[in-house]
């Protein structure tokens, strides 16, 4: 089991480009939830998808925008990026009862480190 | 909104000592989670734990969730233990995306 796999590792791009960033969960979970981590600080929830729709939203302005595929992995789109949002963006899988909340713990992607120049 | 507090920030300590670090949080979870992560960004999952305590390994993590507090100990602990540890806290179900601390940087010196 590969777990959760995210690409690219690194990237770099100017400012008011776009991104995209893409996450494949661990085999047998069904939730995505994206964070973002600036140097020094603890991870920010930017969104979670489940059943292909955005389920939940942190405090991240509609740049950034997100997906989920049938096969249920995920993109992170960021729009008009701004020096701002340079950080390492964390996937992480879960399985998801909506009645009882998470079924399994969640599990982490190796993160994609993007500088915005 | 939940804030999430840890301490200490940084933890220096000698290999084979005991390791403590606390997490308090300000409203009612139903979840909270321990977290390791070695530099370059890698995020391992420790403990999910919503009541009592948990062990794996050399590591222990306890929760008392009337007062909002947990704590993650180490026992006999080594030099690669040495990474930050994060506590973060999902409410609301148990579902919702995680607040995180800031995290503590232990290194434990041979």
């Amino acid at each position: 089991d590969a777990g959760v796999t995210q690409s690219p590792t690194h990237l770099i791009k100017t400012r008011g480009q776009q991104v995209t960033l893409r996450c494949s969960p661990k085999s047998g979970h069904d939730t995505v939830s994206w964070y973002q981590q600036a140097l020094g600080q603890g991870p920010q929830f930017i969104f979670q998808y489940y059943e292909e729709e955005e389920r939940q939203r942190g405090n991240f302005p509609d740049r950034f925008s997100g997906h989920q595929f049938p096969n249920y992995s995920s993109e992170l789109n960021v729009n008009a990026l701004l020096l701002g949002d340079s950080a390492l963006y964390l996937c992480a899988s879960s399985s998801l009862d909506l009645a009882g909340g998470f079924t399994d713990t969640q599990y982490f992607g190796p993160g994609t480190r993007l500088t915005v120049l | 909104k939940n804030e999430v507090e840890q301490s200490p920030q940084n933890l220096t300590a000698q290999e084979g000592e005991f390791i403590t670090i606390n997490c308090s949080y300000s409203v009612g979870i139903s979840a909270l989670h321990w977290l390791q992560q070695h530099p370059g960004g890698g995020i391992v999952s420790l403990f999910m734990l919503s009541s009592g305590k948990k062990k794996h390994g050399r590591l222990i993590a306890t929760i008392n969730i009337q007062e909002k507090h947990s704590s993650l100990h180490i026992t006999a602990s080594h030099p690669r233990d040495s990474a930050v540890y994060i506590c973060a806290a999902g409410a609301g179900g148990g579902a919702d995306g995680l607040t995180f601390g800031k995290g503590t940087h232990l290194i434990i010196q041979p």
